[in-house]
């Protein structure tokens, strides 16, 4: 039911920019992409959302393909406290429900 | 995960008792959903409410959960009789409104049966 696709571990070195990347090839035209991470023990936390634009906050770069079929999460400059499993969701209208799926994610390591 | 509150951040409890558990969401939010998430996998939906509403149960288990949003106070995931699979750490999530809107999550609760 996840809807996404996501490779299960990457490794990225302290300072550099951490590029996350998620398949949804069968999203739709209603459908929002939604990125969350969670570190150990808490809850998950928002990073960021989009449509067909891409955007950028404090805390993350969404780069959406033009076919939307794909995305990358783009942390810029990675830190010790970016360590966790990140979840890219797909969402769309009240009629395709309004739970989040969560798959299984991509665990990021960074490394000193 | 600031203003979505959960308590008790740990509960313990022998089986067949039952499991009360409370979120406040955050301020201005009317909606609120719950997760549970089993150890080493991804969280799972359970429930969709809003206030005094069940909107989708599509998650819940058909016996012995239920969930409540009141008019007033914290919405309110009840277990009862629990067995040794309902261990799991339970999330609420908020949001402003439906649709389209990011929903902002708990701590949590972790629920340990003896």
């Amino acid at each position: 039911d996840a809807k996404t696709t996501q490779p299960p571990s990457m490794d990225c070195a302290e300072g550099r920019a951490a590029n996350l990347p998620c398949n949804h090839s069968t999203i739709s035209g209603n459908e929002y992409v939604y990125w969350y991470r969670q570190i150990h023990s808490q809850g998950p936390q928002y990073i960021i959302h989009g449509l067909k634009n891409n955007e950028t906050n404090e805390m993350a770069s969404l780069i959406i393909t033009e076919d939307r079929k794909s995305s990358t999460l783009i942390l810029p400059h990675a830190t010790l406290r970016d360590t966790a499993v990140y979840y890219c969701i797909v969402r769309g209208s009240e009629s395709t429900g309004n739970q989040f799926y969560f798959g299984t994610g991509t665990s990021l390591t960074v490394i000193p | 995960n600031a203003g979505v509150m959960q308590n008790p951040r740990h509960l313990v409890r022998r089986r067949g008792q039952e499991a009360r558990l409370r979120c406040s969401p955050v301020k201005g939010h009317s909606h609120v959903y719950w997760y549970r998430q089993l150890p080493e996998e991804g969280l799972k939906f359970m429930v969709y409410l809003q206030k005094e509403n069940i909107i989708d149960e599509s998650g819940m288990p058909k016996e012995r959960f239920s969930a409540e949003f009141p008019k007033e106070g914290p919405s309110i995931l009840r277990i009862q009789q629990v067995v040794r699979g309902d261990s799991a750490a339970y999330f609420c999530a908020s949001s402003r409104a439906g649709g389209y809107q990011p929903q902002h999550f708990g701590d949590g609760t972790r629920l340990s049966i003896l």
